[in-house]
């Protein structure tokens, strides 16, 4: 059975800082990874998808990597902003058909 | 182009009470999932549905049921509703039935009192 895990829970950084966000899972059979960010009382935002044979993808000031062999995930986040400032999940597709499970989180703030 | 897009966007009921909410995908995907998230918590699997057919379903009783239409719109239908039934409910559509990118609605936020 597949579990998600962050770390850590919460976080709260001055403006500026580059930011390393980790997740694992226990399975490493997994599809693909991706990453979210939720704004309070919102939907998720997909940030980056990582297919299983990747290694990791760059989206802006955003980099997540994926090492299957020991179970992590981290997300890098460039000189991070206010605006930064969410909920960042990570999921795990394990089998297909977007059956995702989710890690509970790392709740973000980054002041000014 | 429109997102996914969820109705109602807010929601209460009495225990006991039925309720449905709707989904429908980004247009071409095939593919829609739901998935419930309690406050402080990552969202949980309940049901995914690709070509109008159940392909996965998670760990949740069988009061909860879903559908998906020849438009592959989806609905989520709980019954007999519990208090522990409060949460967002979430619809994620992608274009195919799995190794593609997810895209979420802003949710459906079911309060049971």
């Amino acid at each position: 059975k597949q579990e998600v895990t962050q770390i850590p829970a919460a976080l709260s950084v001055p403006e500026g800082e580059n930011l390393v966000l980790n997740c694992s899972f226990t399975d490493s059979a997994i599809y693909n990874l991706q990453w979210f960010r939720q704004d309070p009382g919102k939907g998720l935002t997909s940030l980056l998808l990582i297919q299983s044979s990747q290694r990791e993808q760059t989206s802006g000031r955003l980099n997540a990597s994926l090492d299957k062999s020991s179970g992590r995930s981290t997300l890098y986040i460039a000189a991070s902003q206010p605006g930064d400032s969410a909920t960042y999940l990570c999921a795990a597709d394990s089998g297909g058909y977007n059956k995702l499970i989710f890690g509970a989180g790392t709740r973000l703030a980054v002041h000014p | 182009d429109a997102g996914v897009t969820q109705s109602p966007t807010h929601l209460i009921k009495t225990r006991g009470q039925q309720v449905t909410l709707r989904c429908s995908p980004i247009s071409g995907h095939k593919s829609v999932s739901w998935y419930q998230q309690v406050l402080g918590q990552g969202p949980q699997f309940i049901f995914q549905y690709y070509e109008k057919e159940e392909r996965g379903r998670g760990n949740f009783p069988d009061r909860f049921s879903a559908r998906q239409f020849p438009n592959y719109s989806s609905e989520l239908n709980v019954n007999a509703l519990l208090l522990g039934d409060s949460a967002l409910y979430l619809c994620a559509s992608s274009t195919d039935r799995g190794i593609t990118e997810a895209f979420f609605g802003q949710g459906t936020r079911l309060t049971v009192v």
